[in-house]
């Protein structure tokens, strides 16, 4: 069964610092991968997101994740993490089920930025 | 409109009670998911419309749980006999459709209180 884990639920980092949050997912074929941004009082967004090609993505706010197909994983980074970036972030992965397109999410991982 | 609209932002009603909440997509789009979030959770699908076909209900939790989704645009999630465990933010997305994976757009929710 298709599952998405994000194995850390909260992450603190002091501001300036650099930043990855991990992703692990399980998925049989080729998976489309997303990270989505929660900020407090705000709807979700679309940070970025992987469907083939590159493997090192970009996206926005400075933000980049990279797929390894070897690992599962689609690790989201940043090398230097502003204030501003204390939210609840979520990796999400798309799969087909008969002609429906939905997402699995992860629990998400909830980051704090020290000053 | 710009983005996905939803309404109430916030609904406070005793258990027992019904609610409607609304969702406006954004014009255009052909899909539309709706979500829970619980407090401190990931999202937990609930259904999907995609243009004229049968909407994917496997994520409603009960049969107290409906929505419909009129004209192809705007959809309404009914919560029949609220009970406390119904206390969620839902959200509602919307996406271009069936073409590749392409990006839901959230709204920015309706928070659900149920006494």
């Amino acid at each position: 069964a298709q599952s998405v884990t994000q194995p850390d639920i909260h992450i603190t980092v002091s501001e300036g610092a650099s930043l990855e949050l991990r992703c692990n997912y399980s998925y049989g074929a080729t998976p489309y991968l997303f990270w989505y941004v929660q900020s407090p009082g705000q709807g979700l967004q679309l940070l970025l997101k992987y469907f083939s090609g590159d493997t090192l993505v970009q996206g926005i706010k400075g933000f980049e994740a990279e797929f390894k197909r070897s690992q599962s994983s689609f690790n989201l980074r940043k090398p230097s993490v502003h204030w501003s970036d204390a939210a609840e972030y979520f990796c999400a992965v798309g799969y087909n089920a008969g002609n429906n397109r939905k997402l699995i999410w992860g629990l998400g991982t909830s980051l704090a930025v020290n000053p | 409109g710009a983005g996905v609209s939803q309404s109430p932002s916030n609904k406070v009603t005793e258990k027992g009670k019904d609610v409607e909440l609304r969702c406006d997509p954004i014009s255009g789009h052909t899909a539309l998911y709706w979500y829970r979030q619980s407090l401190g959770q990931g999202l937990e699908f609930l259904i999907y419309f995609q243009g004229n076909s049968a909407p994917d209900k496997s994520g409603l939790p009960s049969d107290r749980f409906s929505a419909e989704r009129t004209g192809g645009s705007v959809s309404t999630l009914t919560i029949q006999r609220t009970q406390q465990e119904d206390s969620a933010v839902y959200l509602c997305a919307s996406s271009l459709g069936q073409v590749s994976y392409n990006e839901q757009f959230f709204g920015p929710g309706t928070r659900l209180t149920v006494l």
